[in-house]
């Protein structure tokens, strides 16, 4: 079955560690987003990747990091920077530009220990 | 940039009907989703309107008026599982790609 993938499902992060979240997709598309949801607020994007070792910052980039080596992954980094991690992650792929639906992974949620 | 509204809450009977209103502000309108979020769970794409009008489908139909800056959701014959939250995300020309959503119409339908 073709879709997208996150995991882990839940994350618990201590002071001043780094996560790692992952995001594979099978659908092969070329366009990768990261989003945070926080209660009450819409989706904010943190980083998109258009094609492989490419990508750009999105809204609230400040804290997280991401790399996009291969086609089919787009991992985000939780870095220690983030003074307020705890939220919803969602990773979201589209087929390629501007114009198409981003299908979004089942999330993963950070919690701060 | 982008203002989307949305209401917060809206709750409505097993059977009925509820219209969920967006309206936004953006300097490049370049297309309007719908999405349906359960708690906990991902968005899942409902519908998308980019030209004027009404697209039907099933029992949701999305509604579009680019003057207006508006758009509506309607859910028709309503069930317990469209108990949900209605995320609504405009794109502008001006940002490739890149959608802005609005906070999400969280719907409770009792029976």
């Amino acid at each position: 079955d073709g879709g997208i993938t996150q995991s882990p499902k839940y994350l618990f992060r201590k002071e001043g560690q780094n996560v790692t979240l992952s995001c594979e997709q099978n659908l092969n598309h070329d366009a990768m987003y990261w989003y945070r949801q926080d209660p009450g607020q819409g989706l904010r994007l943190i980083y998109y990747s258009q094609i492989v070792n490419d990508f750009q910052k999105g809204d609230i980039a400040e804290g997280y990091s991401v790399s996009r080596e291969k086609k089919e992954s787009f991992p985000l980094t939780v870095t220690s920077a983030q003074k307020n991690p705890t939220a919803f992650y969602l990773c979201a792929s589209s087929m390629g530009l501007a114009g198409e639906t981003q299908y979004f992974g089942p999330g993963t949620r950070l919690l701060v220990l | 940039g982008q203002n989307i509204d949305q209401p917060t809450e809206m709750t409505a009977t097993e059977g009925a009907i509820v219209q969920i209103n967006c309206t936004y502000q953006t300097s490049g309108f370049n297309g309007l989703f719908w999405y349906q979020q359960h708690a906990g769970e991902a968005p899942t794409f409902l519908s998308y309107n980019v030209l004027d009008g009404l697209e039907e489908k099933g029992r949701f139909s999305s509604f579009l008026s680019r003057s207006k800056g508006y758009s509506y959701l309607l859910l028709k014959e309503l069930q317990m599982k469209d108990s949900a939250s209605y995320l609504c995300a405009v794109r502008d020309l001006q940002s490739w790609g890149k959608l802005q959503f609005g906070a999400g119409t969280q719907v409770v339908v009792t029976p």
